[in-house]
């Protein structure tokens, strides 16, 4: 069956370290991938999407790899801030990008 | 700029009723539509996708139906609500190679 494996526990780290979310699929051969952040009670913001082909994606502190030989992505915050907590989730498509299908989250604290 | 509209915010509904919610997009056009729930402390679920007017996908066979009469109203439906439709209701759309953008959402209570 079709897995999106995200950590349960919540991942609690000190402000300035660097905060590393994984994503591990199984039964999925996705073009694209994406990392979305929710907050509690509002709809997920998209945060970045990387291809199959590319290995590593940055935007300002955040930093993405997907690695389609193991199946896993990793979502890295570095220089992590109180206001970084929240919910992350990792999201697959399927069927050329027509439709996503999402992980349950790990809930990142980042205490001060 | 784009931006989506979803109502209501929160809902309250006796089992056996009926369900209707809205979701609408402006600033694009032919954008793919998505309604997703999320049961408390889960995950996304898909649950029904648009590439057109007219077209629906179903993800979950379940007592709810979608449609899509114009290009940018996507409309969520039942005709009778069960307890375990209960949860966060949340539209979205995408362009292609762009990610989701995501409505506020509907926190829906059977009762």
């Amino acid at each position: 069956s079709q897995k999106i494996e995200q950590n349960s526990e919540a991942l609690n780290i000190q402000e300035g370290k660097t905060a590393t979310l994984t994503c591990n699929y199984t039964n999925y051969s996705p073009a694209y991938l994406q990392w979305y952040r929710q907050d509690p009670g509002r709809g997920p913001v998209f945060l970045l999407l990387i291809r199959e082909n590319e290995k590593e994606k940055r935007k300002e502190r955040l930093k993405v790899t997907f690695d389609t030989t193991l199946k896993q992505s990793l979502f890295h915050i570095t220089a992590s801030q109180p206001a970084d907590s929240a919910t992350y989730l990792c999201a697959l498509d399927s069927d050329n990008f027509n439709k996503f299908y999402f992980g349950s989250g790990t809930k990142l604290n980042v205490k001060p | 700029s784009q931006t989506i509209h979803q109502w209501p915010a929160t809902l309250v509904q006796p089992v056996g009723s009926p369900l209707s919610l809205e979701c609408t997009v402006e600033g694009t056009s032919n954008p793919n539509l998505y309604w997703y729930r999320q049961a408390a402390g889960r995950g996304l679920q898909l649950l029904f996708y648009s590439v057109g007017i007219g077209q629906i996908s179903s993800e979950v066979p379940q007592n709810l139906s979608a449609s899509r009469p114009q290009d940018r109203q996507f409309i969520l439906s039942s005709k009778k609500l069960l307890l375990s439709d209960s949860g966060f209701y949340l539209c979205a759309w995408s362009v292609k190679g762009l990610g989701y953008t995501f409505g506020s959402g509907t926190r829906l209570t059977v009762v």
